[in-house]
């Protein structure tokens, strides 16, 4: 069954350091979000990205973020001064059509020492 | 703003017993769809099952059912039959037609008891 992957699974970086999260979302979805989400806390948006360029994106979302599709395959999340409170698990997603289930990967666990 | 609310932080039931989890939320929209999904301790979070607003039948899908109360704004969720492997966090979440972001609500926590 086709999956969404993540890579790192984990990364630990320091503090103001750039880091760069890697997704290869479904091959023939369209539609591709990031999400967080904060030890013990709940899933929160972060963007959503379609046609090559963001369609959404939440207040969490500030210019420290960036998201790319370089290529056919990887859709990237750039975090480019990490903060501490940056520390969280970063899920990526993606949906085949508007409306559709929403798949998410298997996360990227960043700790910000 | 659509909210997403679930009422019990915390669950637990007996292997082989039935657990209902509860779900409400909050949107002024008639077309939307509903989703739960599981987050085991792995952390990743794998769909359970879905709901289309505009359809009246309760989705199921194996030993999970909802039960849809669309005036209510209510969406719980019930797994028959449970097994240890269903201990897990599980979202409710919310989602508009279209390409709008999911709205998770807070999570509860499920145990099954051997």
């Amino acid at each position: 069954e086709p999956e969404v992957t993540q890579t790192p699974s984990h990364q630990v970086t320091q503090m103001g350091q750039e880091v760069i999260l890697r997704c290869v979302p479904i091959s023939n979805h369209l539609y591709f979000y990031w999400y967080r989400q904060i030890l013990g806390q709940k899933v929160e948006f972060l963007v959503s990205f379609y046609n090559n360029e963001i369609s959404e994106k939440s207040e969490i979302f500030d210019d420290q973020f960036s998201v790319e599709r370089p290529d056919g395959s990887n859709f990237t999340l750039k975090i480019r001064s990490t903060k501490l409170e940056d520390s969280a698990m970063y899920f990526c997603a993606s949906s085949g059509g508007r409306g559709n289930t929403i798949y998410f990967g298997e996360g990227s666990w960043l700790t910000v020492v | 703003a659509q909210t997403v609310t679930q009422s019990q932080p915390e669950m637990s039931v007996q292997e082989a017993e039935t657990v209902t989890l509860s779900c409400t939320y909050d949107t002024s929209e008639s077309d939307y769809y509903l989703f739960w999904y599981k987050q085991p301790p792995s952390r990743q979070m794998i769909l359970v099952i879905r709901q289309e607003a505009y359809k009246q039948q309760n989705a199921t899908e194996n030993r999970f059912s909802v039960n849809f109360q669309k005036a209510a704004k209510s969406f719980s969720l019930k797994i028959s039959d449970s097994q240890l492997g269903d201990a897990a966090m599980y979202f409710c979440a919310y989602r508009v037609t279209g390409n709008t972001p999911l709205v998770f609500g807070k999570g509860t926590r499920l145990s099954v008891i051997a």
